[in-house]
C-alpha cells in the first residue's frame, strides 16, 4: 500500500511543548500533504512538500522530507491546545494521482 | 467564499435500506472526491471525478455504491442497500486538480455520518 504511515499515533504533550509525528511511506511520491482533523469534523490542509524540497515551514508547522528514507516529519512548536486534533500524511504517488491517507496520529495538548 | 458543503451530516438507517450524500464542491473546483473514513482510521477514496467523468473509481464497491457528477458541479453518492458495515463517515472533497507538482491541496467537507442498524 502507498498510503503514509504514522507515528507515534497518538500523543499528549503539555501547552507551550512541542509535537513531533513522523510519517513513512512505500513508493516514489510528488509531494506530501499533512491535514489536521478536529473531532467529527472535516479535514483542513496544512502543508504541501514537493519531492525536490527538503523542509517548508508555515507559521508553527515544520515540515521535512527525505525521499532516500521515505520518510516526512511535522513539528508543532509551542503547542496550543486548539492544536488538539488528529493530523494525517497524504502522499501523491508518482504516476498515481491518488493522494493516499495514513492512519493518523491523535495529538492531545494539555492546558 | 463558501466552503465544500455536504448533506445530510448525520443519517441513521437500517441495513438493506438506500441512502444518499450529496456534495457541492468549491465553485471553479473541477476535480471532485469521495473518501470513506471508518474510526480512527485515515479517508480511503472511493471515487474521483474531473469535472463529470469519473476518471477513479477503482475503489468504490460497485455492487452497492454508485456515484454520479451528472453537469460537473455538485455530485451525488449512492448506497443500495446499506450493509451494517456500512456505518462511517463519508467526506467529500474538492480541488483545483493537477498542479505541476502533482495533486494540488484538497478541500474537504464536514462529512456525512451514517449508522446502519
Amino acid at each position: 500500500s502507498q498510503q503514509g504511515e504514522e507515528d507515534p499515533q497518538a500523543l499528549s504533550i503539555q501547552e507551550g511543548e512541542n509535537a513531533t509525528m513522523n510519517c513513512s511511506y512505500k513508493t516514489s511520491i510528488n509531494n506530501l500533504q499533512w491535514y489536521r482533523q478536529n473531532s467529527g469534523r472535516g479535514l483542513v490542509h496544512l502543508i504541501l512538500i514537493r519531492s525536490n524540497e527538503r523542509e517548508k515551514h508555515s507559521g508553527r508547522l515544520r515540515v521535512t522530507l527525505d525521499t532516500s528514507k521515505k520518510s516526512s516529519s511535522l513539528l508543532i512548536t509551542a503547542s496550543r491546545a486548539a492544536d488538539t486534533a488528529s493530523y494525517f500524511c497524504a502522499t501523491d504517488a508518482y504516476g498515481n494521482n491518488r493522494l493516499a491517507f495514513g492512519k493518523g496520529n491523535q495529538v492531545v495538548v494539555i492546558p | 467564499e463558501a466552503g465544500v458543503v455536504q448533506s445530510p451530516r448525520y443519517k441513521i438507517i437500517e441495513k438493506k435500506q438506500p441512502v444518499a450524500f450529496w456534495c457541492n464542491p468549491i465553485s471553479g473546483h473541477n476535480t471532485l472526491y469521495w473518501y470513506l473514513q471508518n474510526l480512527g482510521q485515515g479517508p480511503e477514496l472511493l471515487i474521483r471525478y474531473e469535472n463529470e467523468e469519473a476518471v477513479d473509481d477503482s475503489q468504490l464497491p460497485k455492487d452497492r455504491f454508485s456515484a454520479e457528477r451528472l453537469k460537473g458541479v455538485d455530485s451525488t453518492l449512492k448506497i443500495q442497500p446499506a450493509e451494517l458495515g456500512d456505518s462511517a463517515v463519508y467526506l467529500c472533497a474538492s480541488s483545483l486538480g493537477l498542479t505541476p507538482g502533482g495533486t494540488g491541496e484538497l478541500f474537504f467537507g464536514e462529512g456525512s455520518r451514517l449508522t446502519v442498524l
